[in-house]
């Protein structure tokens, strides 16, 4: 199993270009995430499916557009970069369960510089 | 709302010291506890977790006790290597509500030789 994969790793964008980040999993896992680290911030949620099919805003949505394509892919599109979106990029999944809150998988992440 | 606090770092310890990471919690329901540790330039990796009330969870010789009546989690190692440096998360879930997990902000933890 590849578990999480995320691409690119790494990517420097001018303003105002748009890009799309990729996740796909493996697990076949119910709910997908998209978070951003910045330092002295800790993990903040963009946007999460909790199953094929929805999507829903997290904590910082502005600026950014998800599409869960099927069960394993999970992409997050930037529409127009902006600065303030230089950041570290990791999508997460984790099997959805009644009875018990089960852990989360992450990816190894994409770091996005924008100029 | 759920939230999970947790000390802050960094914390700097030399090899073979006693490492304690304190995190409480509080949470609407019943949640599941979890420590990620994230090793740098890589992504958060499941250490240990514990889903009910007196559990320990247990990993590479951490530790952690879910104890309900302080609504704590505290991460501890008997003797920390340097290639324990890295960047720990205390985060909680809880079943049968919202998907989202509450992360704490993560304590940097440093061992020098």
């Amino acid at each position: 199993n590849a578990g999480v994969t995320q691409t690119p790793k790494f990517q420097v964008l001018k303003t105002g270009q748009s890009m799309t980040l990729q996740c796909a999993q493996d697990m076949n896992h119910n709910s997908m995430y998209w978070y951003r680290q910045d330092p002295g911030m800790g993990l903040r949620l963009i946007y999460y499916s909790a199953s094929e099919g929805t999507t829903d805003k997290g904590e910082v949505p502005n600026g950014y557009n998800v599409s869960r394509l099927n069960k394993r892919e999970f992409s997050l599109r930037l529409e127009s970069a902006a600065p303030s979106q230089t950041s570290v990029y990791f999508c997460a999944s984790s099997e959805a369960s009644l009875a018990v809150y089960n852990e989360q998988f992450f990816g190894p992440g994409t770091r996005l510089t924008v100029l | 709302g759920d939230s999970v606090t947790q000390m802050e770092g960094p914390v700097t310890l030399s090899e073979e010291a006693f490492l304690t990471i304190n995190c409480t919690y509080t949470a609407t329901g019943y949640p599941s506890l979890f420590w990620y540790v994230q090793y740098p330039g890589e992504g958060l990796q499941l250490l240990l977790k514990a889903t009910k009330a007196d559990d320990k969870g247990s990993n590479k010789g951490f530790e952690a006790t879910y104890r309900k009546e302080t609504t704590s989690f505290h991460l501890e190692k008997g003797s920390v290597q340097v290639s324990d440096s890295a960047v720990y998360f205390c985060a909680l879930g809880v079943s049968g509500g919202s998907y989202i997990p509450t992360f704490g902000r993560g304590t940097s933890l440093i061992v020098h030789p």
